[in-house]
């Protein structure tokens, strides 16, 4: 059963508009969320990430935006730019545990001249 | 800046021989993962070690053995390597505080299983 969910495979967006990739959970004992940005052949890298005793948290151009009772966070990129093509992934972990992150399939975001 | 390397950016084995994964970080975290990530399935945690000689089997052990004789060293063992386990293999550290809980990924090893 997946704990984390991605359900759009990929988006694509014009340059210099929003982004926003969303993200669901089921576990509700996850409470720290981080959403990773990978491109091809390389590792994932860290972006942002929110705890969930509070319900926005933001750093540059990108915002993470979480709604605890719906079980569901998103990530805006304003504006979009095309570097920021990549596949980005929402993660989220029971904070202060020793345990792995639990990783959602990934959205493959494109931006488009 | 934390810094995760691992041994191989490309690897290539034949089925049946014994794959060896290193991963080194500069942190002196205690805790470090080994996460493998396959098209449409994300990525999926293998093994995990919370401190020296310590190992924790994470959702896909099967197949996997690792190593943590050093606080900054864990390893990746595939005892007999089978083509299913052609995939790119991501190692992680970790750091955490009552603010914080983040892991840090190496560049990934591309391993392929013919």
């Amino acid at each position: 059963d997946q704990q984390v969910k991605q359900n759009s495979p990929s988006l694509s967006v014009q340059e210099g508009r929003i982004s926003i990739l969303n993200c669901d959970y089921t576990n509700s004992m996850f409470d720290y969320f981080l959403w990773y940005k990978k491109y091809p052949a390389e590792g994932p890298t860290f972006l942002i990430s929110i705890s969930s005793i509070k319900d926005k948290n933001e750093d540059g151009r990108f915002t993470v935006f979480l709604n605890k009772s719906a079980k569901h966070l998103s990530l805006h990129i304003v504006p979009s730019q095309p570097g920021d093509s990549a596949v980005y992934f929402c993660a989220a972990t029971i904070g202060g545990g020793a345990d792995g992150l639990t990783f959602g399939k990934g959205t493959h975001l494109i931006i488009q001249p | 800046d934390v810094k995760v390397t691992q041994s191989s950016r490309y690897l290539v084995k034949r089925t049946g021989e014994k794959v060896f994964l290193e991963c080194v970080q500069d942190m002196d975290h205690e805790n470090m993962f080994w996460y493998r990530q396959d098209p449409g399935l994300g990525l999926r945690l293998i093994y995990f070690s919370y401190d020296v000689k310590m190992k924790e089997k994470g959702d896909i052990p099967e197949g996997y053995s690792v190593s943590r004789e050093k606080k900054e060293r864990f390893s990746l063992i595939l005892e007999s390597a089978s083509t299913n386990q052609t995939s790119m293999y991501l190692c992680a550290s970790r750091t955490f505080s009552p603010s914080t809980d983040t892991q840090y990924f190496g560049p990934g090893t591309r391993l392929t299983v013919l």
